[in-house]
């Protein structure tokens, strides 16, 4: 089983329009929550990050966390066409090493319709 | 922003060869970490560097994988010799700090025929 599982695996919205995505863990240990964006051909990009209940906006992004439940979720308000592309949540954990790593969810295909 | 750099963006090699993917993280960055991503699917870690040394690598880190970064320059990951199920996208990123946010390069494609 994975341990961050991500839905819906796509979403199509409208220009304008309210896109929302949801990941939810299946270890205590994860602290941190990011949301990654990635663009066709690029490298994923951080959209932000999130490690307190409640929620956190930043712009057209609110991200929400409930550590009882594991899960997390973003939301996109007044979603743009430039906004499509594929939304990855990612949870980190500390490792054996002591290190942290990062644990990708599968990730949703996110296409704003004009 | 802060910009990673990886080269080359393609590379195409017979399958038992040896490739060598390079990456150039932000300049600061103390903390190195390569992915591996297949067809647009999930992010799958590696491992990760810092200080000079491996500090955790996963199940998908084989034998046959090596990371290092002589002389404070590249960042590389090494991969000999190379199997068909190498073929994949892979990722390189930095980070100031352990948990803080990971920059990512553009990506090498790799294609082991």
């Amino acid at each position: 089983q994975q341990k961050v599982q991500q839905s819906p695996e796509s979403l199509s919205v409208p220009e304008g329009g309210m896109a929302s995505f949801n990941c939810t863990s299946s270890d205590r240990n994860f602290q941190y929550f990011w949301w990654y964006r990635q663009h066709s051909g690029e490298g994923p990009k951080a959209l932000m990050s999130i490690f307190s209940d409640g929620d956190k906006k930043e712009g057209r992004f609110t991200a929400h966390l409930n550590k009882a439940s594991l899960h997390v979720s973003l939301h996109i308000r007044d979603s743009q066409p430039s906004d499509s592309a594929l939304y990855f949540c990612a949870a980190s954990e500390p490792a054996s090493s002591g290190s942290w790593q990062l644990i990708f969810g599968s990730g949703t295909q996110l296409t704003v319709m004009p | 922003g802060p910009k990673v750099l990886q080269i080359p963006s393609h590379q195409i090699i017979d399958m038992g060869q040896m490739v060598t993917l390079n990456c150039d993280p932000v300049s600061n960055h103390l903390y190195f970490y390569w992915y591996k991503q297949i067809l647009g699917q999930q992010m799958e870690f590696l491992v990760n560097f810092y200080n000079g040394k491996v500090m955790e690598k996963s199940k998908l880190f084989k034998d046959q994988f090596s990371v290092e970064r002589p002389d404070g320059s590249y960042f590389t990951l090494k991969i000999q010799p190379t199997a068909l199920e190498d073929s994949a996208v892979y990722f390189c990123a930095s980070a100031q700090g352990d948990y803080a946010e990971q920059f990512f390069g553009p990506g090498t494609r790799l294609t082991v025929l």
